[in-house]
């Protein structure tokens, strides 16, 4: 069965340190895949998304991610954070027709 | 409005009671969801409605009704809940012919 599996529940960082959060995923096909953040009480935000071509993907907020099909992995990286991206991350695969997939989340703790 | 709103923010019941979460998207899609986000829980599909018609119903409870009068609505009637049904409801939107979705800021339902 599909599945997405993020190692990290919580990470903590110093503001201005860079930023990697894990995930991989397990899906037979190309894999359609996403990041998404939430902010407390708030709903979920798209960072990016890895449909097809270059495997480094931008996003909004000075992120990125990498697809690397040989370790069936899609990790966010971020080169300094900020106090404000404090917050649960998701990363998600697409599975058949529009359905998501979501990992069980990693929460960012940023320390001053 | 812009984006996918949803009403109520926050909603309190006992599991005698029958209330209904409202969602609206403003974003001209065709594809509406309804998700349930529990504590240390993934995120979890519970409906899906492409073109107005449901798709995907995930093993939902009876206690829980969608109903999706046309593509910029989507409703969720809710009846005799169970304490353990107290989650974050989360409505999200999307193309039928494309993954990306977009999120509402959710439901925080609690049942007593």
């Amino acid at each position: 069965a599909q599945s997405v599996t993020q190692p990290d529940i919580h990470i903590t960082v110093s503001e201005g340190a860079s930023l990697e959060l894990r995930c991989n995923y397990s899906y037979g096909a190309t894999p359609y895949l996403f990041w998404y953040v939430q902010s407390p009480g708030q709903g979920l935000q798209l960072l990016l998304k890895y449909f097809s071509g270059d495997t480094l993907v931008q996003g909004i907020k000075g992120f990125e991610a990498e697809f690397k099909r040989s370790q069936s992995s899609f990790n966010l990286r971020k080169p300094s954070v900020h106090w404000s991206d404090a917050a649960e991350y998701f990363c998600a695969v697409a599975i058949y027709g529009n359905k998501l997939v979501f990992g069980a989340g990693t929460i960012l703790r940023v320390k001053s | 409005e812009t984006g996918v709103t949803q009403t109520p923010r926050h909603l309190v019941m006992g599991m005698t009671n029958k209330k209904s979460l409202k969602c609206e998207q403003h974003l001209g899609h065709n594809a509406m969801y309804w998700y349930k986000q529990s504590a240390k829980k993934p995120l979890e599909l519970m409906f899906v409605y492409n073109f107005k018609e449901q798709t995907e119903n995930n093993s939902v409870p009876s206690r829980f009704s969608p109903e999706c009068p046309n593509s910029s609505h989507l409703f969720l009637h809710l009846h005799t809940l169970q304490p353990e049904d107290s989650a974050l409801y989360l409505c999200a939107s999307s193309l039928a012919s494309d993954n990306e979705q977009f999120f509402g800021p959710g439901t925080r339902l609690t049942v007593l």
